[in-house]
């Protein structure tokens, strides 16, 4: 079965510092997605990042991009030049085009300092 | 707007009651979802289906009831056999077309056994 894991429940990062946040998966499937969602306090699912496993270029948008290492079945977060509206719960996720279940990890919350 | 709505936002239910959480989308989607967030739990799995008339058990399974009888909508009934019901409960919807593969949410139902 597919696993997705977040081994770091709290991180915190100074403003315009530079942070990453660590995920790993497990799956046996050639054909998959990742994710980061941010959700922040009003509790809606932001998407903030999306990963197609065929592709070998990381995912970049704005200020967030990932570290996709394929072969270590790692998918890490970096938020560079860090915002206090960055604050939030980060959720990696995983689904793939055999069942579309989407597979959460625990979640990071991620405090940003003045 | 195209988006996902879940309604109410808060439910207070006396033990012993069945309750129903609605989530109805207009984005078109195939496939919906329901989720339950506990506090470092993530998101977990309860049921999902990828068309009208059909849905699957998730990983939570025991305790709850959905119904799909209309794309649009997916309701899902926390029975008086759900043991420890108070949660924050989460919709979504995916499109099961192949290289579009991101779930939206709504904005989750908080709901309280008193």
């Amino acid at each position: 079965a597919q696993t997705v894991t977040q081994s770091q429940p709290e991180m915190s990062v100074q403003e315009a510092e530079t942070v990453t946040l660590s995920c790993t998966y497990d799956t046996s499937e050639s054909d998959y997605y990742l994710f980061w969602y941010k959700q922040p306090p009003s509790r809606q699912m932001i998407l903030v990042i999306r990963q197609e496993a065929y592709k070998q270029q990381n995912a970049t948008e704005n200020r967030f991009s990932v570290n996709f290492q394929k072969a270590a079945k790692s998918f890490s977060l970096k938020i560079s030049d860090s915002q206090l509206g960055d604050a939030a719960m980060y959720f990696c996720a995983y689904t793939d085009s055999g069942t579309y279940k989407y597979i959460f990890g625990t979640g990071t919350r991620l405090k940003v300092l003045a | 707007d195209g988006g996902i709505t879940q309604s109410p936002k808060y439910l207070f239910r006396k033990e012993g009651q069945n309750v129903t959480l609605s989530c109805e989308q207009n984005l078109n989607h195939d496939a919906m979802y329901w989720y339950r967030q506990d506090p470092g739990q993530g998101l977990r799995l309860i049921y999902y289906s990828q068309i009208v008339n059909d849905f699957q058990k998730g990983d939570i399974a025991e305790g709850y009831s959905v119904s799909r009888e209309k794309k649009e909508s997916f309701p899902l009934t926390v029975t008086s056999a759900q043991k420890n019901p108070t949660a924050f409960y989460l919709c979504a919807s995916s499109t099961t077309r192949l290289g579009t593969a991101e779930a939206f949410f709504g904005q989750g139902t908080r709901l309280t056994v008193v």
